[in-house]
């Protein structure tokens, strides 16, 4: 399958600093990428819906001016958390699709808000 | 009702034996679905992919969809202690994302 690459795969950062989550197709070009969100012991939840060359569509209840999506090329997507929070504190996790409909996922970043 | 069910499980098979998941979805107009594997602390990885009615086979895993009944199941045979994980049905409503079930965790006895 595709393979989708993450950077970091862990981060530690003080309360009210922010964080950048590269996400990278790495043999594929990927007009769509998604960002997913999972605490522990939950399911995954979309947070958001990484558009090429387009505006990111957020799912609701998702603070778009907090978590700021960057798609600016078919093969990176950049997800910020601003102005992080301890309640921020998850495993994020970045997804693209290949062409088809199959998505592949990145293995995730796991960030912890002092 | 949520568009993609699943039991939550843990579903516990001894090692050796089939493992059954189930998943049923609810609109009718889906076209695509998907079996992930997710192990604790790490992300989900695609194992199969069915889009037309009857099964579909890959290795020890059997993929089955009946659109009729809104219903898609993964079989996996001769079940391993590394078959424990979170099984995440996916269902493909639309072209534009995914939607997931909450995952089935399965427990392999040795």
């Amino acid at each position: 399958g595709a393979v989708v690459s993450q950077h970091p795969s862990w981060v530690i950062c003080k309360s009210g600093t922010s964080v950048k989550i590269e996400c990278r197709s790495l043999d594929f070009q990927a007009t769509t990428m998604f960002w997913y969100r999972q605490f522990p012991k939950q399911s995954l939840m979309l947070m958001a819906t990484s558009n090429e060359g387009s505006k990111a569509t957020y799912e609701q209840g998702v603070e778009k001016d907090k978590f700021l999506i960057n798609h600016a090329s078919l093969t990176l997507s950049t997800l910020t958390v601003t102005s992080a929070h301890p309640e921020d504190s998850s495993f994020y996790i970045c997804s693209a699709r290949d062409g088809s409909d199959e998505q592949f996922f990145g293995p995730g970043t796991r960030l912890t808000v002092l | 009702q949520k568009e993609v069910e699943q039991n939550s499980g843990p579903l516990s098979v001894p090692e050796g034996a089939i493992a059954s998941l189930n998943c049923t979805y609810s609109d009718r107009g889906s076209q695509s679905f998907f079996w992930y594997r997710q192990y604790s602390g790490k992300s989900p990885e695609l194992i199969m992919s069915i889009y037309s009615n009857g099964d579909k086979e890959d290795g020890r895993f059997t993929a089955q969809l009946n659109k009729a009944s809104q219903y898609v199941s993964l079989l996996i045979r001769d079940s391993q202690p590394s078959d424990s994980a979170t099984y995440l049905c996916a269902v493909n409503p639309r072209r534009d994302k995914i939607i997931f079930g909450k995952g089935t965790r399965l427990h392999i006895l040795p």
